[in-house]
């Protein structure tokens, strides 16, 4: 069974500044998605940013850039120039691929504060 | 565009009673999945519909059930409510999984 892993329960920035969010994942599989999702205040999930997991290039959507290192298991988050607006918790996502379905799995979460 | 919409918004239901929680995909979605969010953790899987077939459970009891109708649209059943399905309810779309899924606001369902 796919686990998802975030050590980091809070993390707080400066606006402005730049923060990076943890993730870990153990699984067999060798083709596989992973993702960042935000959840606001207002509970809606928002997807931040897609790996694919056969990709070596690390995605970079605006401020938002992750680190992944396939052999270890790792996925991180960065946010550059960190804004109010960046405050919430954010969630580590994995999921299988090869199906047009299938689940996410989650990891426990990190909120992240931006102070002005 | 509308995004994945989920009604009710709010629940409050007594120990022992029923609840249908409802989801409408985004208009092209075929696939529905439902997670169950307790306060302060992530999201666990309970179901995945994809053209109106389940293609996934959860480790849930038999007391949640699912289906997905032509429209594509899909109905969350909780039967015999108890203190611990207290969460919020979150129903997810996708034309396909690989790109990623939209939700939707979800629904709070408090059990007293």
């Amino acid at each position: 069974a796919q686990t998802v892993t975030q050590s980091q329960p809070e993390m707080s920035v400066q606006e402005a500044e730049t923060v990076t969010l943890s993730c870990t994942y153990d699984t067999s599989e060798s083709d596989y998605y992973l993702f960042w999702y935000k959840q606001p205040p207002s509970r809606q999930m928002i997807l931040v940013i897609r790996q694919e997991a056969y990709k070596q290039q690390n995605a970079t959507e605006n401020r938002f850039s992750v680190n992944f290192q396939k052999a270890a298991k790792s996925f991180s988050l960065k946010i550059s120039d960190s804004q109010l607006g960046d405050a919430a918790m954010y969630f580590c996502a994995y999921r299988r691929r090869g199906t047009s379905y299938g689940k996410l799995t989650f990891g426990q979460g990190t909120i992240l504060t931006v102070h002005p | 565009d509308a995004g994945v919409t989920q009604s009710p918004t709010h629940l409050i239901k007594t120990r022992g009673q029923h609840v249908t929680l409802r989801c409408s995909p985004i208009s092209g979605h075929k696939s529905v999945s439902w997670y169950q969010q307790v306060l302060g953790q992530g999201p666990q899987f309970i179901f995945q519909y994809y053209e109106k077939e389940e293609r996934g459970r959860g480790n849930f009891p038999d007391r949640f059930s699912a289906r997905q109708f032509p429209n594509y649209s899909s109905e969350l059943n909780v039967n015999a409510l108890l203190l611990g399905d207290s969460a919020l309810y979150l129903c997810a779309s996708s034309v396909n999984g690989d790109h990623g899924y939209t939700f939707g606001s979800g629904t709070r369902l408090t059990v007293v």
